[in-house]
């Protein structure tokens, strides 16, 4: 079974609106976090958010923000106004453990587009 | 802060070369580093854990002969690919283990396109 689940390969968002792209989990640890990160076509990896399993207050950064919803094992990436400059590929990810030393498991990515 | 860097940034070589890529944690230690390869429109593929004076963690699947990783210092390491062949074409990407929001977080250097010939 796939640890990080993204089912959406292509989004399409108008300028200035929101979006919500999504990631499911699956582990057995308690101690785990969650990561996004965004691909521009140059190819670095931008890390975005965070989400550590016990956090009880959703991550915030700017215009994004983690919906974490741990009985479902979903960590949203949530995109609030939104701008030319985010389209790009998004991986969510997962670090299995208390330590940032551990592997991080990706998704498959998902594309996103914004159009004027 | 958590700033990583990867060099060169592409490469071409002819098939038969070796290539070495470094990446380099520039404003912090990082005792673990990590190295990537990435396929056009896929995801990151984990190749190996690589951990400061120590030998390096490959993943299943991945040819340690193939894919030298050394970690001689708490801000370096460096993947050599051997005897690199047009199959070994892809996007490869380091990230270092460094301070982060609630723990530790990996960063990532920008990177480097290698096309063997």
């Amino acid at each position: 079974a796939q640890k990080i689940t993204q089912t959406q390969p292509g989004m399409f968002v108008q300028e200035k609106e929101a979006v919500t792209l999504d990631c499911t989990y699956d582990t057995s640890d308690q101690s785990y976090g969650l990561f996004w990160y965004k691909q521009p076509s140059s190819g670095e990896m931008i890390f975005l958010i965070y989400q550590g399993s016990y956090d009880e207050q959703n991550a915030t950064e700017g215009r994004y923000s983690l919906n974490f919803q741990k009985a479902r094992k979903s960590a949203n990436l949530v995109i609030s106004a939104s701008q030319l400059g985010d389209s790009a590929m998004y991986f969510c990810a997962m670090r299995e453990g208390p330590s940032g030393y551990s592997t991080l498991t990706f998704g498959k990515g998902t594309m996103l587009l914004v159009s004027p | 802060g958590a700033v990583v860097s990867q060099h060169p940034s592409w490469v071409i070589c002819k098939s038969g070369t070796s290539v070495k890529i470094e990446c380099r944690s520039l404003d912090f230690q990082a005792t673990t580093m990590f190295w990537y390869r990435q396929f056009p429109k896929q995801s990151l593929m984990l190749m190996a854990t690589s951990n400061e004076g120590s030998k390096a963690t490959y993943e299943q699947g991945v040819e340690k002969d193939k894919f030298l990783i050394n970690h001689a210092s708490l801000t370096l390491s460096t993947l050599t690919v051997t005897s690199a062949h047009p199959e070994d074409s892809s996007f490869y990407i380091c990230s270092a283990g460094g301070p982060g929001q609630g723990g530790d977080t990996q960063y990532f250097g920008p990177g480097t396109r290698l096309t063997v010939l």
